[in-house]
């Protein structure tokens, strides 16, 4: 079975502070998404990581993703308000049963920046 | 960018009854729609995969009697919630893949929110 695992659920940071969330999953995968969602809306892509060693950076996000350890992390810098929402990971679920674009979610990471 | 939609964005029923919610592709073609399920403060929960033209693929514990999947063509997937009850409660969204040169693409709708009372 195909596992998702993020890390932590919940995270309070303060404006212009780092911070790393982590996205584990339990077997090989050639695809790794990461989506925001605000409350009360869907999805928003922001990025898909491809490869070993893939990073990706969109403003004060980066992603990054290490097949070999399984891990991807979405690093958060020099936190705005405006970051506030939850973060989900996801993996391709193709070959356990699923069909292309079949994917895995993480619990999500409620974040939630502060001045 | 591609766009998918859904309707309606928000319905509230009656026990008992049914109801539908549409998603569409709006400027490309899909071959392949995605229905997921999200309870309050939750992940996604994928329900099944619809492929136009052929029966949805259920995902385990998803009743498909009880959650129609219609795709009659490649622009729209059709999901009918049949004989709601108050646990069917939730938050739908659809997404629909998008073949490109070298990746897979899956866009999602903006959600349908049902509430049975």
């Amino acid at each position: 079975e195909l596992k998702v695992e993020q890390n932590p659920l919940f995270l309070s940071m303060q404006e212009g502070k780092n911070y790393t969330i982590y996205c584990n999953y339990s077997t090989t995968s050639d695809r790794l998404y990461w989506y925001r969602q605000d409350p009360g809306k869907s999805l928003e892509s922001l990025f898909v990581l491809l490869s070993n060693g893939a990073v990706k950076q969109e403003g004060r996000l980066m992603a990054s993703l290490d097949t070999k350890a399984r891990l991807s992390t979405l690093h958060i810098t020099a936190a705005v308000h405006d970051l506030s929402a939850t973060y989900f990971c996801a993996v391709d679920g193709l070959g356990y049963g699923g069909s292309q674009g079949n994917l895995i979610f993480g619990k999500g990471t409620k974040l939630s920046v502060k001045p | 960018g591609a766009v998918v939609s859904q309707h309606p964005s928000r319905v509230i029923c009656k026990s008992g009854t049914s109801v539908k919610i549409e998603c569409r592709s709006l400027d490309f073609q899909a071959t392949t729609m995605f229905w997921y399920r999200q309870f309050p403060k939750k992940s996604l929960m994928l329900m099944a995969t619809s492929n136009e033209g052929s029966k949805a693929t259920y995902e385990q514990g998803v009743e498909k009697d009880k959650f129609l999947i219609n795709h009659a063509s490649l622009t729209l997937s059709t999901l009918t919630v049949t004989s709601a009850h108050p646990e069917d409660s939730s938050f739908y969204i659809c997404s629909a893949t998008l073949l490109g040169a070298d990746r897979l693409t899956q866009y999602f709708g903006p959600g349908t929110r049902l509430t049975v009372l």
